[in-house]
């Protein structure tokens, strides 16, 4: 299986600051045939399921707001949200689909990143 | 609106048995394959289990967890995938949450969650 580690474990950061998480993956999760990556990042506060935020590593899920971005490209990718709000307090994780159609990767997670107001 | 609930979490004893539901609503299920993952108490999100669309062959992937114990399976007429738990083992404790995966996307709605214990 391909193993996604994040870091930091853990982040404190101060409201309206930029905050950084990466991710990566143990093998690269760019398929060439149509030059996307197969990355996700979620979000999932206390006691609620995980939310969509990004796929394709950088593209935006419907209603997530501007300030989270996606990047990155093969076995390193980032999830930036650029101005922390006190709504964004929440454990981050990535997830990578790479299953082709010749292939099955199965779906695996990093093991998550605790983001909270400093 | 697109709608997923989950039932059929319960307290049971290792070597047991369980079927857990999730019921869909608001888009045209057939279509999309499902996931079920899960959740242990303060730990992070593990993939389990997962089932094409029927246009797909309705075909099932399994993580080695789970291989050989636990069967997902889809009724499209009623709107609702399945995954039956066999040999249930402490380790399989935690909550359990099904996942619609969208073409051209990934899972972009989930269900609350039902929460299995696994204990004698």
């Amino acid at each position: 299986d391909i193993v996604m580690t994040q870091s930091p474990d853990s982040l404190a950061v101060s409201l309206g600051e930029r905050a950084t998480i990466n991710c990566r993956s143990s093998q690269s999760v760019l398929y060439s045939a149509n030059n996307k990556n197969y990355l996700a990042w979620y979000q999932q506060k206390p006691g609620q399921p995980p939310k969509l935020l990004l796929y394709w590593a950088s593209t935006r899920e419907s209603g997530v707001p501007d300030r989270f971005s996606g990047s990155g490209s093969g076995t390193d990718f980032t999830l930036t949200i650029s101005s922390l709000q006190a709504e964004d307090v929440a454990v981050y994780y990535c997830q990578q689909y790479y299953n082709t159609p010749s292939t099955f990767n199965s779906y695996t997670f990093g093991q998550g990143t605790k983001l909270e107001i400093k | 609106e697109v709608r997923l609930v989950e039932s059929g979490g319960a307290l049971v004893q290792p070597g047991r048995s369980l079927r857990l539901s999730c019921t869909a609503s608001g888009f045209t299920f057939g279509d999309y394959a499902m996931g079920w993952f899960r959740q242990a108490p303060g730990k992070g999100l593990e993939w389990i289990s997962f089932i094409r669309g029927t246009p797909y062959g309705g075909t099932t992937e399994y993580a080695a967890s789970v291989k050989g114990r636990f069967t997902i399976s889809r009724d499209d007429s009623k709107s609702i995938a399945y995954l039956q738990m066999n040999s249930l083992k402490i380790e399989d404790t935690g909550v359990y949450y099904c996942s619609r995966d969208a073409p051209g996307k990934i899972f972009d709605s989930w269900g609350q969650g039902t929460l299995v214990t696994v204990s004698s």
